[in-house]
């Protein structure tokens, strides 16, 4: 398995600004990605956070709504930009590991826009 | 592209109960299959997962998933459930030769004492 941290765990932020929330985990993993899970509902892709390049964005999200970085192998930040309250949701980050197939999660940011 | 249908939004059960909930996939490759467990407040943790092999799989408290292909099913088990069993659990799917995880709309759990 693999311990991930996020910060902040939580935010209460004005519509129009923006938030970065981090996420570093405790080893070295090959894959890092971020998900949305809107109030009562399942998880989303947002996209894949690649080391060293731009980050693979799944249909509906886009680089200037949600710029990722990825510096090394064990840590990634998400900014959601110019929030709306259409944003209040928990962000969570995921990683995988070299050899393994299975993602493992971390506690999650819960966002509320207002 | 894969799709996950979780077929029951909310479960209520009788603790000591038998709990069944149901999984469907759609994929036209090879895939892997996942149960994630939420409890309230919490992170995802992972369940159990096939990814080859012997079709029924078991998680350290109890539970228990078969993976049916011709059925594309992978339905999550449990004979008697605890109270602490109160939670949210995901279905998930990822194809063999991606990493792109595809989720269920979630069934939630409500063990009654």
């Amino acid at each position: 398995s693999a311990v991930i941290s996020q910060k902040p765990s939580r935010d209460i932020c004005q519509r129009g600004t923006s938030l970065t929330i981090q996420c570093q985990v405790d080893s070295q993993v090959t894959m890092m990605f971020w998900y949305r899970q809107q109030p009562g509902q399942s998880l989303t892709l947002i996209a894949t956070a690649n080391q060293g390049s731009e980050a693979t964005y799944e249909s509906g999200f886009v680089i200037d709504k949600f710029p990722i970085s990825r510096p090394n192998l064990t840590f990634s930040t998400l900014t959601v930009s110019n929030m709306s309250p259409e944003d209040s949701s928990i962000y969570l980050c995921s990683v995988e590991k070299v050899g393994s197939y299975e993602q493992y999660f971390g506690p999650g940011t819960r966002l509320t826009v207002t | 592209a894969q799709s996950v249908t979780q077929l029951d939004s909310q479960v209520p059960v009788f603790e000591e109960a038998p709990v069944e909930l149901r999984c469907n996939y759609s994929s036209s490759v090879s895939v892997y299959l996942f149960w994630y467990v939420q409890y309230p407040n919490q992170g995802l943790q992972l369940l159990l997962k096939y990814l080859s092999g012997s079709t029924l799989v078991e998680s350290i408290n109890g539970f228990e998933a078969e993976f049916n292909k011709s059925q594309t099913s992978f339905h999550l088990r449990k004979p008697s459930v605890h109270i602490s069993d109160t939670a949210e659990y995901f279905c998930a799917v990822k194809k063999a030769a991606g990493n792109k995880l595809t989720f269920g709309g979630g069934t939630r759990v409500l063990v009654k004492p």
